[in-house]
C-alpha cells in the first residue's frame, strides 16, 4: 500500500541550530515533492517543491532534498528562530495522477 | 487577493444534522480541492474538481457525503446526516492547474464538531 511517513513526534530544537525533518515514502512514483507549513488553527502555506530529477532545491534559510532511491525527502532549516514553530507537512503527486497526498506532519519547537 | 475563503469557520451540531460548508475558490483558479484534517488520519483528500467538473470523489467516505461546484467561484461539501466521527477540521483549497509549482493555495478551514 501507499505510504508517506513523516515523524509523528515533536522535533525540539534550540535556537540558532538546524532543523532536519524526514519524510519518507512507498510505492509511489512521485513527479514532484512538496512542503508545507501549517500553523496552529491555520491551513497549510506552501513553502517548497522539488521534481523528480532535481536533487537539492534552497529557499532563504530552508534546504530540501529529495532522492529517488532512497525514496525519502529531508527538509532542513538553518539558523533556526522560535518563529520557524509550526507543523510541517510533506506532500506527494504521484506521477500516475493529479491528486497531491500528505503526510502525517511533523512538529517543530524552536526554543530560544 | 482575499484567498481561498472558508465558512462557517467554526460549527457545531447534533448527530443527525445536515451540515453545509462553503468554499469560495481565489479567482481564476480552475481546481478545487476538499481535504478533512484529524489527528489521527492527518490530511486526507475528500474530492477534487476541474473546471467545476468532479474528478475524483474516491476519498469521500461514503454517501453521507456529497460535494458540488455549481460555478467557478463557489463549492459546497454537506454531510447528511451528520455523525460524531465526522468531527474535523475540513480544508478547502484551489490552484492554477498546469501552474509551475503546483502549489495550493488553502483556506483556513472550517472546524466540525458533532455532538
Amino acid at each position: 500500500s501507499q505510504k508517506i511517513e513523516q515523524n509523528s513526534e515533536a522535533l525540539n530544537i534550540q535556537e540558532g541550530k538546524t532543523a532536519t525533518l524526514t519524510c519518507n515514502y512507498t510505492n509511489y512514483s512521485p513527479a514532484y515533492l512538496q512542503w508545507y507549513r501549517q500553523d496552529p488553527g491555520r491551513g497549510p502555506v506552501f513553502l517548497l517543491l522539488i521534481r523528480e530529477n532535481e536533487k537539492e532545491k534552497r529557499k532563504e534559510r530552508l534546504k530540501v532534498t529529495f532522492d529517488t532511491t532512497l525514496k525519502q525527502s529531508l527538509f532542513h532549516i538553518t539558523a533556526s528562530q522560535p518563529a520557524d514553530s509550526a507543523t510541517y507537512l510533506c506532500a506527494l503527486r504521484d506521477g500516475a495522477g493529479n491528486m497531491l497526498t500528505f503526510g502525517g506532519g511533523t512538529r517543530l519547537m524552536v526554543k530560544p | 487577493d482575499a484567498g481561498v475563503i472558508q465558512s462557517p469557520r467554526h460549527e457545531v451540531t447534533e448527530m443527525g444534522q445536515e451540515v453545509t460548508l462553503r468554499c469560495k475558490p481565489i479567482s481564476g483558479h480552475n481546481s478545487l480541492f476538499w481535504y478533512r484534517q484529524t489527528m489521527m488520519r492527518g490530511l486526507e483528500l475528500l474530492i477534487y474538481f476541474n473546471n467545476n467538473v468532479p474528478i475524483d470523489d474516491s476519498g469521500m467516505p461514503e454517501d453521507r457525503f456529497s460535494a458540488k461546484m455549481p460555478n467557478a467561484s463557489f463549492s459546497t461539501l454537506k454531510i447528511q446526516p451528520s455523525e460524531p466521527r465526522d468531527s474535523a477540521v475540513y480544508f478547502c483549497a484551489s490552484t492554477l492547474g498546469g501552474s509551475n509549482t503546483g502549489e495550493l493555495f488553502f483556506g483556513e478551514g472550517s472546524r466540525l464538531t458533532v455532538l
